[in-house]
Formats: C-alpha cells, sequence, structure tokens
C-alpha cells in the first residue's frame, strides 16, 4: 500500500492564481480531511469528508474548495491564491475518523503564494 | 472556545532520561491523538485514546478524563526521538464534532547523545 499520498511536494503560485492539491489513499477509508500547518499555530482544519459524495467545512475553510467523487481521492482547490494562504498543507485519512480511528497523514505540500 | 495546551514547548534532554509532555484541554472530549512529527515532514499517529494508558515500546500515554489531561512518556530517550510531539482532541463538547480535531501547538523536544 501508498497509503495516503499528496502531489506536489512543493508549489509556488503568484496571488491570484489558482490550483488543486491531489491527495489520494489506498486504504479504503472513508474519513479524509486537510490540514494546513503555520508556525505558532498548530494544525488547522480547513475541509473533511466522511465518505464518497459527503464533505464538511472545518476550522479555516474559506479560500478553498473540496470534492469527493471517489473514495480515494480528495482534492483541494485554491480558487484565488492570497499570500495568507502560504502554508504546509496536509491530507490525513482514517477508516472511520478521529473518534474511531488511528489518523493517517501525507507527505505535506509546501506552498508559498507570492 | 475549545483549545487544546500542550507543556512545554521545548525540551532539552540527554539520551536516557525519561521524558514526559503534557496536554490539557478546556472541555469534555471523546479521544485524545498523540502525533509525531520529525523535522522537515511528515507526521505519523503514536496513540489513540478515549480512557486508561496505552504503550509501544517505549511510549506511554496516558489520559485523566476528570482533569481533562493527557500525558506522553517517553523511557530511556533516544537522539532518534528528537521531534515534535502533538495532542489533538476529538469530539470537544461545547460544539464540537466527533470528525474533527482540535490540536496542541505541539512540544519540540531534542534528546542530546
Amino acid at each position: 500500500n501508498a497509503g495516503v499520498t499528496q502531489t506536489p511536494k512543493f508549489q509556488v503560485l503568484k496571488t491570484g492564481q489558482s490550483m488543486t492539491l491531489q491527495c489520494a489513499q489506498d486504504m479504503n477509508h472513508e474519513y479524509m480531511s486537510w490540514y494546513r500547518q503555520d508556525p505558532g499555530m498548530g494544525l488547522r482544519l480547513i475541509h473533511y469528508s466522511v465518505g464518497a459524495g459527503i464533505t464538511d467545512q472545518g476550522e479555516v475553510p474559506n479560500g478553498y474548495n473540496v470534492s469527493r467523487s471517489t473514495t480515494e481521492d480528495f482534492p483541494l482547490r485554491l480558487l484565488s491564491a492570497a499570500p495568507s494562504q502560504t502554508s504546509v498543507y496536509f491530507c490525513a485519512s482514517s477508516y472511520r475518523g478521529p473518534l474511531l480511528g488511528e489518523q493517517f497523514f501525507g507527505p505535506g505540500t509546501r506552498l508559498t503564494v507570492l | 472556545k475549545n483549545e487544546v495546551e500542550q507543556s512545554p514547548q521545548n525540551l532539552t534532554a540527554q539520551e536516557g532520561e525519561f521524558i514526559t509532555i503534557n496536554c490539557s484541554y478546556s472541555v469534555g472530549i471523546s479521544a485524545l491523538h498523540w502525533l509525531q512529527q520529525h523535522p522537515g515532514g511528515g507526521i505519523v499517529s503514536l496513540f489513540m485514546l478515549s480512557s486508561g494508558k496505552k504503550k509501544h515500546g517505549r511510549l506511554i500515554a496516558t489520559i485523566n478524563i476528570q482533569e481533562k489531561h493527557s500525558s506522553l512518556h517517553i523511557t530511556a530517550s533516544h537522539p532518534r526521538d528528537s521531534a515534535v510531539y502533538i495532542c489533538a482532541a476529538s469530539g470537544m463538547n461545547s460544539g464540537g464534532s466527533n470528525y474533527k480535531l482540535t490540536f496542541g501547538k505541539g512540544t519540540l523536544l531534542t534528546v542530546n547523545p
């Protein structure tokens, strides 16, 4: 199993550009989530999904969109990048969610918005 | 506001020492996770617990539900234990969801040889 994969590993954008961060898992997990990690802030939940076709907002959803058309994939879209979105982004998955199981994290995407 | 607080923020130890990292939270929770993040990267889940104590190798995690407190202990610490340790709570009462994790800011542990 590859576990949770994320692409790209690094990305530089200009303000106003859009892009999609990819996340995929091959463990047949129902729950997937996106976090951002900023210095001094800890990890913060952006969006999450409890299954294909079901998504919900986390703590910091503004400026980001998600969709979940398959169990395996959970892409995160930045609609119009802003410098405040410079961060490290982690995708995670688990069988049924953080109450019921261990979370598996991807390797992260380091995003810089100029 | 639902909060998860960790202490200390930074911890330096000599190889072989017994390490304790603390995590406290402001309201009742359903489960508490301990995670490890090595410099430059990836995040690994160490424990998930909702009561009592769990042990894996040299790592021990405990939780006291009444006192809203959890500890992560490392016995016989080694330089390879140097990492950031993060606690996270799910199902925080006061509007929290079982599907959302609230994270502490992490404890940076450095173990010197």
